[in-house]
């Protein structure tokens, strides 16, 4: 069965404190990983699309890579504007159409 | 400005009412989806459409319909809703279904009593 899973569910981090979130799939016919950032209230907002392994993207504090069975988003020395929810998403090929499957999130909070 | 917008944002309703919740995108995108949002289950994708006239199912497609007679329209149709749709639906487009991304309205947040 095609699956994402995300960890951890939530993440509290201080000012400054790098870590990482984890997106880990089961999947076959991937067609691109996706990652969104989402405030409370709001509809994702997207950050990254990655395509194959070893594929990197940077945005800011953000860097996003893949490898063939997981995909990590690194945060390095956050701030508290960073807290929010992460989701990724992967898009395989089903019957010669497109599905897509996002994970549940991880819920960052940053605190000063 | 480049935007999705959702019509309405919140709604009450009572189960079998007929119900549309509107989505229009001004970026001239091919691509539109919709999916709801349910604590603990995350995102899943209810239908989706690759072009005006062309669509298909998500993962959850049951007791809802769409149509897409315009490119920037996706309305997305309850027609005897229950309360197990209560839910916060999301409408997005997207350029193409390779290189894209994806934006999201505002959400419409459904309760269905």
């Amino acid at each position: 069965e095609d699956q994402v899973t995300q960890s951890p569910e939530a993440l509290r981090l201080q000012e400054g404190e790098s870590s990482s979130l984890n997106c880990s799939y089961t999947v076959s016919g991937l067609r691109g990983l996706f990652w969104y950032r989402q405030d409370p209230g709001k509809g994702p907002e997207f950050l990254f699309t990655l395509y194959s392994a070893g594929e990197e993207k940077e945005k800011e504090r953000l860097k996003a890579t893949l490898t063939k069975k997981e995909s990590f988003l690194h945060i390095t020395a956050p701030k508290p504007e960073d807290s929010a929810t992460y989701l990724c998403a992967v898009r395989l090929v089903v019957d010669s159409s497109y599905k897509l499957i996002f994970g549940s999130g991880t819920r960052l909070l940053v605190r000063p | 400005e480049a935007q999705v917008t959702q019509n309405p944002r919140y709604l009450i309703t009572v189960t079998g009412k007929k119900l549309t919740v509107t989505c229009s995108q001004n970026m001239n995108h091919e691509y539109m989806s919709w999916y709801r949002q349910d604590p603990g289950l995350g995102l899943r994708q209810i239908y989706y459409s690759m072009n005006v006239e062309v669509t298909d199912k998500g993962d959850v497609p049951e007791g809802y319909k769409v149509s897409r007679k315009e490119k920037r329209n996706f309305p997305l149709i309850l027609e005897s809703p229950s309360p197990n749709q209560t839910s916060l639906y999301f409408c997005a487009s997207s350029l193409g279904t390779a290189v894209e991304t994806q934006y999201f309205g505002p959400g419409t947040r459904l309760l269905v009593l």
